[in-house]
């Protein structure tokens, strides 16, 4: 069962690069999330999709795009990355979150550092 | 989505209950509450969720006043591997969005 996929594991840019960050989910979730986590710091949500073809702006969306052309898909990317960028991201999806029992799964997460 | 506020850290030793209190004053009347745990270098892991009342399952039990203006995660008789960070999220369906405070970082010890 692979869940949650994301792609690379690991990243190192130079200010000024850019690059995308892919999450591919075989859990057919309608809900896709972007995260990023600093050291010593809880999640904080970058983008998310509700669906195919819709995006929307998390609590920290300055510098990231995503796309969800395809439903088992999320990609983020960073047109212009910058040291501040340096973090761990998450991708997560979920079902539509209706009533008990709706858990988000998680990634294993990109380690991104931007020098 | 209602604020919530968890202690930042615990400590507890092997064997012993740990007991996570979450405050969330401002929950609603949709909302659920949920939890999850977050080891080193990992992605959150879903543990439990509820409504109100007392719910368990394999990992832990969550127990919910009847103000739900509270909840409390019980680890019972916790070991080294339970040493992660738990975050307490309340929100329904509406949301859309999974909001993480800090969380709070319990350190299992020998």
């Amino acid at each position: 069962n692979a869940g949650v996929t994301q792609t690379p594991k690991f990243r190192v840019l130079k200010t000024g690069q850019s690059m995308t960050l892919l999450c591919a989910q075989d859990m057919n979730h309608e809900y896709m999330y972007w995260y990023r986590q600093d050291p010593g710091m809880g999640l904080r949500l970058i983008h998310y999709s509700v669906g195919e073809g819709t995006t929307a702006k998390g609590e920290v969306p300055d510098g990231y795009n995503v796309s969800r052309l395809k439903k088992q898909n999320f990609l983020l990317g960073l047109e212009s990355a910058a040291p501040s960028q340096t973090s761990v991201y998450f991708c997560a999806s979920s079902h539509a979150l209706r009533g008990l029992n709706t858990e988000a799964f998680f990634g294993q997460g990109t380690r991104l550092t931007v020098v | 989505l209602a604020k919530t506020t968890q202690p930042i850290s615990m400590d507890s030793y092997e064997g012993q209950e740990v007991n996570i209190t979450c405050s969330h004053n401002n929950i609603a009347t949709n909302d659920y509450i949920t939890w999850y745990q977050q080891f080193p270098s990992q992605g959150p892991r879903f543990i439990i969720q509820g409504y109100k009342t007392k719910v368990t399952n394999e990992v832990a039990s969550l127990f919910i006043p009847a103000d739900r203006k509270s909840s409390t995660l019980s680890l019972p008789r916790v070991s080294l591997s339970d040493t992660a960070v738990y975050y307490c999220l309340v929100g329904d369906a509406a949301d859309y969005k999974l909001s993480f405070g800090a969380g709070t970082t319990v350190t299992v010890r020998a």
